[in-house]
């Protein structure tokens, strides 16, 4: 079945330091969707990227859409110790379902 | 504004006895509804979902079950719990239209000894 994968799998940046992960599939993705799971927590949807090449931001955090709709990422500018959590990426599987397929997740920690 | 619950919150309980998790939805009608399970710092496999009342889709084979008696409620079961079904449990909702993001409820943390 349809997998997405994401790297890296965990990230220990110092606060102020830039985030990224990053999405990946070998199909067409419809649409994508990004989570975040502060530790302890339960995922929290954060936004949902569905055009060729869109970029959308909220606050620090910058999502973008690749071209192919193939790939996705997310980054964080000036990390801070309210960002640590695990970030998963998650699109619909191929053909089309109710379901979500998510990635393993980026596991961020920030040292202050 | 739609909530979604889940209890209980934690759950100790040992090899071979039932299970029954519950959650509810409240605030919109008709929605998706999906049971995953998520080991300790693991990514979140999908267990079962359901669109509609009574309709269960089975994603993984296992002992574990999962009923849909009304609209907003959603059940998983198990008859007997092995210790491999240690897990933190969460519930989700979608609102069934494509493109739908999922919210999901505060979880069950089940230890099984």
């Amino acid at each position: 079945g349809q997998q997405v994968m994401q790297i890296p799998q965990y990230q220990h940046v110092q606060e102020g330091e830039d985030f990224t992960t990053y999405c990946n599939s070998s199909t067409t993705l419809s649409n994508i969707q990004w989570y975040k799971q502060r530790p302890g927590g339960h995922p929290v949807f954060l936004i949902q990227l569905v055009k060729s090449g869109e970029v959308k931001k909220q606050k620090r955090l910058t999502f973008q859409f690749g071209e192919a709709k193939k790939n996705s990422s997310l980054h964080i500018t000036a990390t801070q110790t309210t960002d640590v959590g695990t970030y998963f990426c998650a699109a619909p599987p191929q053909g089309g379902s109710e379901k979500l397929v998510f990635g393993k997740g980026t596991k961020l920690t920030v040292n202050p | 504004s739609q909530t979604i619950h889940q209890w209980p919150a934690t759950l100790v309980q040992p090899v071979g006895s039932p299970l029954s998790l519950e959650c509810t939805v409240e605030g919109t009608s008709n929605p998706n509804l999906y049971w995953y399970r998520q080991a300790a710092g693991r990514g979140l496999q999908l267990l079962f979902y359901s669109v509609g009342i009574g309709q269960i889709s089975s994603e993984v084979p296992q002992n574990l079950s999962a009923s849909r008696p009304q609209d907003r409620q959603f059940i998983l079961s198990s008859k007997k719990l092995l210790l491999s079904d240690s897990g933190f449990y969460l519930c989700a909702w979608g609102a069934g239209a494509a493109y739908n993001e999922q919210f999901f409820g505060p979880g069950t943390r089940l230890t099984v000894l």
